[in-house]
């Protein structure tokens, strides 16, 4: 069965520095998204992006992150600068077009990353 | 987005069926009914959706209220691989994404 896949599986960083985390979608997916869950709270809408551009954002996603998908195959998350309030696991998802039926996003297994 | 309530947490026996309910008063009529479900450290994962009919898959059933403002997902025999943090998400069939509220906890005990 196609699955989401993430890189790495966890990543522990010093705060001020960036950090890629890295998503291979579902090959014939269109809509990308990433999601990040803290510890013991709700998972929470970060990010979407089809045809090369973001679709839409949350008010987390500050000038701090970005997205980018650089080879067709790889969606990837940015931290600029993490803080120690990025300590969270982060989850990718992918979903194909499938008309009003609605949508079913798969998701990764996700990056847990820890800023010390 | 429509607002849902949802038990805190529910705990069932395995080999049991379970009955998980949703409020969502506020759905609107294009509104799709989503479920998904978060096992321990992993990603939340797709369980079924519907719009109007009651929907059957190989995970779950779903029954939605004639007037669409509740609906209950239905495990037939819970086992202990199906303890998860539970999500009923109203969601239109746009792209707008899904939010995930705090779900209900389901433990099954052998």
């Amino acid at each position: 069965e196609p699955e989401v896949t993430q890189t790495p599986s966890h990543q522990v960083t010093q705060m001020g520095q960036e950090v890629i985390l890295r998503c291979v979608p579902i090959s014939n997916h269109l809509y990308f998204y990433w999601y990040r869950q803290i510890l013991g709270q709700k998972v929470e809408f970060l990010v979407s992006f089809y045809n090369n551009e973001i679709s839409e954002k949350s008010e987390i996603f500050d000038d701090q992150f970005s997205v980018e998908r650089p080879d067709g195959s790889n969606f990837t998350l940015k931290i600029r600068s993490t803080k120690l309030e990025d300590s969270a696991m982060y989850f990718c998802a992918s979903s194909s077009r499938e008309g009003v039926q609605g949508r079913e996003l798969f998701f990764g297994e996700g990056s847990r990353l820890t800023v010390l | 987005d429509a607002k849902t309530t949802q038990p805190n947490s529910m705990e069932s026996n395995e080999e049991e069926p379970v009955h998980l309910p949703c409020n969502h008063s506020t759905i609107s009529g294009t509104d799709y009914i989503h479920w998904y479900r978060q096992l321990p450290s992993q990603g939340p994962e797709y369980v079924i959706h519907g719009l109007t009919s009651n929907v059957n898959n190989r995970m779950a059933s779903l029954a939605i209220a004639e007037d669409r403002k509740s609906s209950t997902l239905i495990l037939h025999r819970a086992t202990l691989r199906d303890a998860a943090v539970y999500y009923c998400i109203p969601h239109d069939s746009g792209n707008t994404p899904l939010v995930f509220g705090k779900g209900t906890r389901l433990s099954v005990i052998a």
